[in-house]
């Protein structure tokens, strides 16, 4: 089955870090641009970043920029999203999302989340 | 940042009705929209790419409308499995940006 799986999200103290991973299974992960897309009620959903297939392309949003680090392990089919410095604005649900690589397309898979929480 | 608007916010309708929402870009986006479905508790799922092609399974009631800066989803005919919130997306310019969202309720 095509899937994407995430873990890592808890609760977390502001100025805290978390880890978020994500295990994709049925697809050749390693053809695949792969993307971290957040929701909360009070932002709705954001991008959050940006990795191309080899690592070589990466963008953020200017919200995460210098605090979060996306990487990918193309031998373990895994996507990461290493959060530093979290904040409370931090505090939505975190999908793992696939880019359609034949119409180059964005987010045609998503994950049923993890959920992050920034609080004291 | 390009901005995209969703109307309306939310609205309410009947089994078999017909349905439209409308997403508005703050500048010219070309065809670069996507248009996705997310019931409570799952993630979003993709219906309509390149603002008006059907992803691969979803059902033909839906369609999708647009090019520029102004766009449509359309449910031809609306099913009980349809309720559900509907977002918006553009990929023309990054960051990429959503729609706020549609929640479309029983009536």
């Amino acid at each position: 089955e095509v899937q994407l799986v995430e873990s890592g999200g808890g609760l977390v103290k502001p100025g805290g870090s978390l880890r978020l991973s994500c295990a994709a299974s049925g697809f050749t992960f390693s053809t695949y641009n792969m993307n971290w897309v957040r929701q909360s009620p009070s932002k709705g959903l954001e991008c959050v970043a940006f990795i191309s297939t080899s690592g070589d392309s990466i963008h953020y949003a200017d919200s995460v920029k210098g605090r979060f680090t996306i990487s990918r392990d193309n031998a373990r089919n895994s996507l990461y999203l290493q959060m530093n410095s979290l904040r409370a604005e931090d505090t939505a649900m975190y999908y793992c999302t696939r880019d359609c690589m034949t119409t180059v397309t964005p987010f045609d898979l998503w994950g049923l989340g993890t959920l992050v929480t920034v609080s004291s | 940042d390009i901005q995209m608007t969703q109307s309306p916010s939310a609205m309410s309708a009947s089994v078999g009705d017909r349905v439209t929402i409308t997403c508005r870009a703050s500048q010219g986006i070309n065809k670069y929209l996507v248009w996705f479905q997310q019931k409570p508790g799952k993630g979003p799922k993709r219906l309509i790419y390149a603002s008006s092609t059907l992803q691969s399974g979803v059902p033909s009631r839906f369609s999708g409308s647009g090019s520029g800066t102004e766009f449509t989803l359309t449910i031809s005919s609306l099913q009980p499995e349809d309720f559900a919130t509907y977002y918006c997306l553009q990929h023309n310019n990054y960051p990429w940006t959503f729609g706020q969202g549609t929640k479309v309720e029983i009536k």
